[in-house]
């Protein structure tokens, strides 16, 4: 078994960039997604296989990787990217988990 | 446009049953594989189980293995959890969710909205 492990919460002031970490063993080898989960709402996928982003995700927000560890970038970040955001990843058995989340905060 | 919508939610007393559908649309039902993921109230996302595009693969989280059962019906572009057992620790909003595989991994490209389950006397 692996986990996901990310900081709870991350709070910055609009226009700043936000940094959201995922660390776990399969992220070198297996591809990290993110999830954006506002109040009340079902998650979106906001960056998949590590670095591309859906069609209608804004540029400002990106993924990357290094080692094991897996990063989400909300570059300017605004009031409406306040979510919660949840890496996810799987092992090379086809296990999948989810991190445990990041409250972030914009104000 | 690609829509879920989970249905069959409600309140069950702990050793009550369940069945929570998901109807999806807008897609090819058959070719996916789709799963369940719940969340309990301010908690984050869990796995709970999933099934192949035609039904005769299933998988499931230990946490609910020999309680719960998913299924599917292509002609009705449905999948289906049936949850037996249930324990108040079971307590969430369930999601389900369609996968997208590519070649080297496979992820939630579309999820529908939720259907909330309660477990309590």
């Amino acid at each position: 078994s692996y986990e996901l492990t990310q900081p709870p919460s991350v709070s910055v002031s609009p226009g700043q960039t936000a940094t959201i970490t995922c660390s776990g063993d399969p992220i070198p080898k297996k591809f990290a997604h993110w999830y954006q989960q506002k109040s009340g709402q079902a998650p979106v996928l906001v960056i998949f296989e590590d670095t591309k982003r859906p069609s209608g995700i804004p540029e400002r927000i990106s993924g990357s990787t290094s080692g094991t560890m897996a990063t989400l970038t909300i570059s300017g970040a605004q009031v409406e990217d306040e979510a919660d955001y949840y890496c996810y990843s799987t092992d090379s058995s086809g296990n999948l988990k989810f991190g445990g989340g990041t409250k972030l905060t914009v104000l | 446009e690609v829509q879920l919508v989970e249905s069959g939610g409600g309140l069950v007393q702990p050793g009550g049953s369940l069945r929570l559908s998901c109807a999806g649309s807008g897609f090819t039902f058959s070719s996916y594989f789709m799963h369940w993921v719940r969340q309990a109230p301010g908690k984050g996302l869990v796995w709970v189980s999933r099934i192949s595009g035609d039904g005769t693969s299933t998988r499931y989280a230990d946490s609910v293995k020999g309680r719960f059962t998913i299924s599917r019906d292509n002609a009705k572009n449905t999948v289906y959890l049936h949850m037996n057992s249930l324990r108040a620790e079971d307590t969430a909003v369930y999601f389900c969710a369609r996968v997208l595989r590519t070649g080297a991994t496979f992820y939630f490209d579309n999820w529908g909205q939720g259907t909330l389950v309660t477990v309590s006397s």
